[in-house]
């Protein structure tokens, strides 16, 4: 099946300090992917929507000049935590699908960002 | 909104049977019904998806109620493998780009 990739698994940084996780995928090429956060004992949250070549959509509540995502290529998206803190630290996930009717989503490992 | 709802948890032996059940009562007519689940530390996985009909495939079953406000996910034969959160998700495909909204899903157990 395809496979979307992200990178890195598992991310420590000083607070104040910006991180970049990428999200690939493997297989297929993605028009749209999109970003989640997760954090502990809570379900996935849709944080934002990359759009290959346009800027992305954010969900209400995000912060845009804090969460940059940039979507370059069809088969990458990265989101940049910019100035993080303490309470950013959590469970970064991406996901993309083939199209848009009626296909499953495939989903990156996830990113542990721990911000100390 | 994740517009599902779902038991917060549920337990199975293993090798045996596993019904999860999702009650979507408001649910469209375009609206088809996914489940992923997730495995600690991991992205979810896509489990399956249905419309109208029942679905299976090699992971699972779907059986969705005749009138649509309901859905039941069957592992035929539950394994330690299978332990995880099993979200049950709306998808509307009207005009929108796949994007998933998750509730708080179901944490099954299995006990050995």
């Amino acid at each position: 099946g395809a496979v979307v990739s992200q990178h890195p698994s598992r991310v420590i940084c000083k607070s104040g300090t910006s991180v970049k996780i990428e999200c690939r995928s493997l297989d297929f090429q993605a028009t749209t992917m999109f970003w989640y956060r997760q954090f502990p004992k809570q379900s996935l949250m849709l944080m934002a929507t990359s759009n290959e070549g346009s800027k992305a959509t954010y969900e209400q509540g995000v912060e845009k000049d804090k969460f940059l995502i940039n979507h370059a290529s069809l088969t990458l998206s990265t989101l940049t935590v910019t100035s993080a803190h303490p309470e950013d630290s959590s469970f970064y996930i991406c996901s993309a699908s083939r199209g848009f009717l009626n296909t499953e989503a495939f989903f990156g490992q996830g990113t542990r960002l721990t911000v100390v | 909104d994740a517009k599902t709802t779902q038991p917060n948890s549920m337990e199975s032996n293993e090798e045996e049977p596993v019904h999860l059940p999702c009650n979507h009562s408001t649910i469209s007519g375009t609206d088809y019904i996914h489940w992923y689940r997730q495995l600690p530390s991991q992205g979810p996985e896509y489990v399956i998806h249905g419309l109208t009909s029942n679905v299976n495939n090699r992971m699972a079953s779907l059986a969705i109620a005749e009138d649509r406000k309901s859905s039941t996910l069957i592992l035929h034969r539950a394994t330690l493998r299978d332990a995880a959160v099993y979200y049950c998700i709306r998808m509307n495909y009207g005009g929108s780009q796949g994007n998933l909204i998750f509730g708080k899903g179901t944490k099954l157990s299995v006990k050995p």
